[in-house]
Parts: C-alpha cells; structure tokens; sequence
C-alpha cells in the first residue's frame, strides 16, 4: 500500500483557504486518492476522492499533481467548524480497507 | 437509520472484563468495517465483512477479539478478559459497496479498561 507524508499540523484563518498537502510518491496506477476528516469525538467523515483529475464537491476542492506523487486539499473558506484532523489515503477502487496514517490537524481560527 | 449508530457510547470494563460492542450499519450496505483508534493515532483496520461473511480478520490483534456479523447487518465485535492495553476508541464503518460514495462512520465506542 501507498505510504503519504502530511504535516503535522496547520493553522488557518477563519474565512481564508485552507490548503492541505499530501505526499503519496508510491502510488499505484489504479489507486485512488482519497481524503476524510475526523472532528474531536467522531468518526471519520468522507470528504472526496480522485484519480488523476483535479475534482470538486461541495465540501472541498482536490488538486492532484499529474505525476500523481502529490495532492492537494482546498477547503475555499475555511470555518470554526472546519478544525479537524485531516487523513489523506490513496486505496484502489474495489471494496477493502482503509489505511490510515497520522494526518494534518487543521486548527482554523477566528 | 440515517447513519451508523454504535453502542454503548462509553464503557467502562474491569480487567479480566468481556465487553461486546455492538454496530448498526447503513440500512443495506453490505461492506462493514471495524477499526481500532488509541489516543493520538489515526485508526487502525481490524476486520471487514461483506454481508455475513468475514473477509479479512487480519487486523485484531489476538484471539480474545472475535467479530461476528451474523444476517448481514448488525455487527458485534467482542473482546475477551479485556486488558488495559484495548483501551481504546472503536470505530465502525458501512458502505453500500459502490466505492465512490466513501465510508461512512459511526462515532464509536470509547473503551475504558481499568
């Protein structure tokens, strides 16, 4: 399985974008890359996933590099309520499951 | 419902202890996912079901876990004379099978073993 590299931590203002990296260098052609979040005392909670093309819903933007070593989250204007920890997994397509790493917590602040 | 709902919430369980933990998945999602989360760390996979049948168990950590899914729906992961080591929150997850709609979680059973 792919290994990511994401920071640590992060602060950001409330109301600017918050832009969240993610290094994912050993994945596989067929992986996809996908990003939850985890607010204090929940589950994780799916945000979106893409394959090579930059894709958008209304939670968030995902920018994937074309060498498809790199990705970028973009939440375009981050809230209190946006604080959370950040996972980043690249997983193939079919069912099985989910790799977690130790993610980017997002402080965003007022 | 509209999503997974775990219970209990909290438990509180002696050493030595059994405690079942007990999972509602989507109504008809038919993948179903168990993972363990300590304090700081993001979860860890335990076990996956896909209606009844239990695909991988690679994930638990001994044989005092033991995961059943019985008519393909609700779940109950079971941990034998508990130790202070599965403290721990656990966390299940269902999906319809169609990958593009993600997981979706419950909030998990925080697990307190004194």
């Amino acid at each position: 399985d792919a290994k990511t590299t994401q920071p640590p931590s992060m602060d950001c203002a409330e109301g600017r974008a918050a832009n969240l990296p993610c290094n994912h260098s050993t994945i596989s052609g067929n992986e996809y890359v996908y990003w939850y979040r985890q607010i204090h005392s929940q589950g994780p909670q799916y945000i979106i996933h893409g394959l090579k093309n930059n894709e958008t819903n209304e939670m968030a933007s995902l920018i994937i590099t074309e060498d498809r070593k790199s990705s970028t989250l973009i939440l375009p204007h981050a809230t209190l309520r946006d604080t959370a920890v950040y996972y980043c997994l690249p997983k193939g397509g079919s069912q099985g499951n989910l790799i977690f790493g130790k993610g980017t917590k997002l402080s965003v602040k007022p | 419902g509209a999503g997974v709902s775990q219970s209990p919430r909290y438990k509180v369980a002696k050493r030595g202890q059994d405690v079942a933990l007990r999972c509602d998945p989507i109504s008809g999602h038919v993948s179903l996912f168990w993972y363990q989360q300590a304090l700081g760390q993001g979860p860890e996979f335990l076990t996956y079901f896909q209606n009844e049948a239990q695909l991988d168990k690679s994930g638990l950590p001994s044989d005092r876990f033991f995961a059943e899914r019985p008519e393909g729906s609700v779940s109950t992961l079971k941990i034998q004379r508990t130790q202070q080591e599965d403290s721990a929150v656990y966390l299940c997850a269902s999906s319809s099978g169609h990958f593009y709609y993600g997981y979706t979680f419950g909030s998990g059973t925080r697990l307190t073993v004194v």
